[in-house]
């Protein structure tokens, strides 16, 4: 058990509609990462958040978006949902920005 | 821009066989490198990292030297077990400028161990 939380574990829905997944990082950590993991594109890298500003972005669509609470917990949220963005959802967090990441067991989004 | 080559899987073994995972990578600057496990149904799990060029990464008997010359991580186990299949991804982390880092993993390399 790495400490990180996600929330919910599966989740099925319909094209079009609009979801939100909640990551609560262990204790402590200040940094929040986010990664989507699928078939055909590997794992890839979206968003990072440190003590609830972005820092860095990566292959994240215009539909997705993310923040980070006081509380250090995140949220990505996906609208207008396709079918090509069922996958699982990974949050990882970090003490410090650039050190060891925990990551969580996913969230399964399955677009139908 | 940044990129991680790991080799295309499976691999399959025997016990107590060598396991070699190879991977290179494509940066500019010192990234540092990382191999994560996923087992069946789990998240990543750190298995070992290296800061820097020559440093040597290891953990329950896996291990990988950061080769700045070859620019390559290759995995290295000298007797696997059965508990070992699992897929193994090489990553590298990329520091941004606004502090931020991202991590880019290669596509993972599926391991199969036989009793």
């Amino acid at each position: 058990d790495s400490g990180v939380t996600q929330t919910p574990k599966h989740l099925i829905t319909a094209t079009g509609q609009r979801v939100t997944l909640r990551c609560s990082p262990r204790s402590g950590d200040l940094s929040v990462y986010w990664y989507q993991q699928s078939l055909d594109q590997g794992l890839q890298f979206l968003i990072h958040y440190y003590n609830g500003e972005e820092r860095a972005k990566g292959n994240i669509l215009e539909r997705f978006s993310a923040q980070q609470f006081p509380d250090l917990h995140s949220e990505l949220n996906l609208s207008s949902l396709e079918l090509g963005d069922s996958a699982l959802y990974f949050c990882a967090s970090s003490v410090e920005t650039g050190s060891t990441q925990y990551f969580g067991p996913g969230t399964r989004l399955t677009v139908l | 821009g940044n990129s991680v080559t790991q080799m295309e899987g499976p691999v399959t073994l025997s016990e107590e066989a060598f396991l070699t995972i190879n991977c290179t990578y494509t940066a500019t600057g010192y990234p540092s490198l990382f191999w994560y496990v996923q087992y069946p149904g789990e998240g990543l799990q750190l298995l070992l990292k290296a800061t820097k060029a020559d440093d040597k990464g290891s953990n329950k008997g896996f291990e990988a030297t950061y080769r700045k010359e070859t620019t390559s991580f290759h995995l290295e186990k000298g007797s696997v077990q059965v508990s070992d299949s699992a897929v193994y991804f090489c990553a590298l982390s990329d520091p941004q400028g606004t502090g931020g880092f991202k991590t880019i993993f290669g596509a993972g390399t599926r391991l199969f161990v036989k009793a």
